[in-house]
């Protein structure tokens, strides 16, 4: 079961530079999402989506692209990276779970710096 | 001040002991609470959801207050494989917009 898969794990960055963070999940879930964690920060939503074609901004959207043009891919652009982007990124699926509560299931991560 | 708050860590304890968590959040549309565990900067995973009734899941027991906006986590007989970093989790309603407490931190000693 594959589940999210993210990719890069790794990646350094110069300041200036663009690139996409990769996710796809074979899980057939309407919501996905990206966050970034910092040290002592907890994760905070950067982006969201509810289905395809369907995004919305999260706590720290600045600097971030995202789009959703299947169910299964939701990639994160850096359009110029900047130091202060780095940190641990998480991609995330989820489902409702009842309630209007949703179980997510993450990605392994990608670690960033920018230099 | 951060919609979802913990309890500031680290918290270390022996083995065998019990340990309770705490966490707020400040707003009051918030739907679905959710205790979620992360290893090592790993990717969080799931520990328990959260319900008005309070659950259990072995050593684990949650609870939730709506009232007070409050909710609690308890560990039982703390293992070394407790060890970890305990996030509070707050869903403000579908989407799978999840908000996190910035974690506490676990460790449990011989």
């Amino acid at each position: 079961n594959a589940g999210v898969t993210q990719t890069p794990k790794f990646q350094v960055l110069k300041t200036g530079q663009s690139m996409t963070l990769q996710c796809a999940q074979d899980m057939n879930h309407e919501y996905m999402s990206w966050y970034r964690q910092d040290p002592g920060m907890g994760l905070r939503l950067i982006h969201y989506s509810v289905g395809a074609g369907i995004t919305d901004q999260g706590e720290v959207p600045n600097g971030y692209n995202v789009s959703r043009s299947t169910t299964e891919d939701f990639p994160l652009r850096l359009l110029s990276a900047a130091p202060s982007q780095t940190s641990v990124y998480f991609c995330a699926s989820s489902y409702p779970l009842g309630q209007g509560g949703a179980e997510a299931f993450f990605g392994q991560g990608t670690r960033l710096t920018v230099v | 001040r951060k919609e979802v708050e913990q309890d500031p860590g680290p918290f270390n304890v022996p083995e065998g002991a019990t340990v309770a968590f705490n966490c707020t959040y400040s707003n009051s549309a918030s739907q679905s609470f959710f205790w979620y565990r992360q290893d090592c900067r790993k990717e969080p995973k799931l520990l328990m959801s959260v319900y008005s009734s309070g659950n259990e899941d072995g050593r684990f027991t949650a609870q939730l207050n709506r009232a007070s906006q409050y909710i609690s986590l308890l560990i039982r007989d703390s293992k070394l494989s407790d060890s970890a970093t305990y996030l509070c989790v707050v869903n403000r309603g579908g989407g799978g917009k999840l908000i996190f407490g910035q974690g506490t931190e676990l460790s449990v000693k011989p």
